[in-house]
């Protein structure tokens, strides 16, 4: 069975630019979470999709955004990039919303500069 | 006060011995506990999930819960150089929000 996939593994942008990130999920899994990691904050849920709606939002601005199509597979976008940004973007699939564990897919490395 | 804390280490250990990581967290409603793994540039990885009071083993690891302290562990026993990694504590919490706490270094020297 795939793991979860995320890309692009690294991305590099300019302060200004947008960027959209892909998710797909373990097959069969509805629910895809997104969080930043960076060394001083640590894991930071962003948002949480499923069924094609959002079910909870981290305290992110609304620069971050997301959705998911109806394979389950998800994007995040953040527009108008700040250097702060910079940070890698992790994906976690389960199969329910909420309650169950969540596999992680390998991460986008976003370098704002 | 932080949703889900720990202390972020670096926790050194010997080799063979039993490291003990500890985790507290906010949210007294919370009923879904998870521990992962973290190598240096790498994903988490879920290695325990524990649900109700008490311990719960899987070879070299066990989870133990205490809901009442709002407390949660992970014991590694015949720690290896190998299990040398950040150990995350991730938590349920209202609004069914997986949060993690910011993770303790974990260093077993050979």
């Amino acid at each position: 069975k795939a793991g979860v996939t995320q890309t692009p593994r690294y991305l590099i942008k300019t302060r200004g630019q947008q960027v959209t990130l892909s998710c797909s999920p373990i097959s069969g899994h509805r629910s895809v979470s997104w969080y930043q990691q960076t060394p001083g904050q640590g894991l930071q849920f962003l948002f949480e999709y499923f069924s094609e709606t959002q079910r909870n939002k981290g305290n992110f601005p609304g620069r971050f955004s997301g959705r998911q199509f109806s394979n389950s597979r998800s994007e995040m976008n953040v527009s108008t990039l700040e250097l702060g940004d910079s940070a890698l973007y992790l994906c976690a699939s389960s199969p329910v919303i909420g309650g169950t564990e969540a596999f992680f897919g390998q991460g986008t490395r976003l370098t704002v500069v | 006060q932080k949703e889900v804390e720990q202390n972020s280490g670096p926790l050194s250990v010997p080799e063979g011995a039993i490291a003990s990581l500890n985790c507290t967290y906010s949210d007294r409603g919370s009923q879904s506990f998870f521990w992962y793994r973290q190598y240096s540039g790498k994903s988490p990885e879920l290695i325990m999930s524990i649900y109700s009071n008490g311990d719960k083993e899987d070879g070299r690891f066990t989870a133990q819960l205490n809901k009442a302290s709002q407390y949660v562990s992970l014991l590694i026993r015949d720690s290896q150089p190998s299990d040398s990694a950040t150990y995350l504590c991730a938590v349920i919490l209202y609004g069914n929000k997986l949060v993690f706490g910011a993770g303790t270094i974990l260093r077993v020297k050979s």
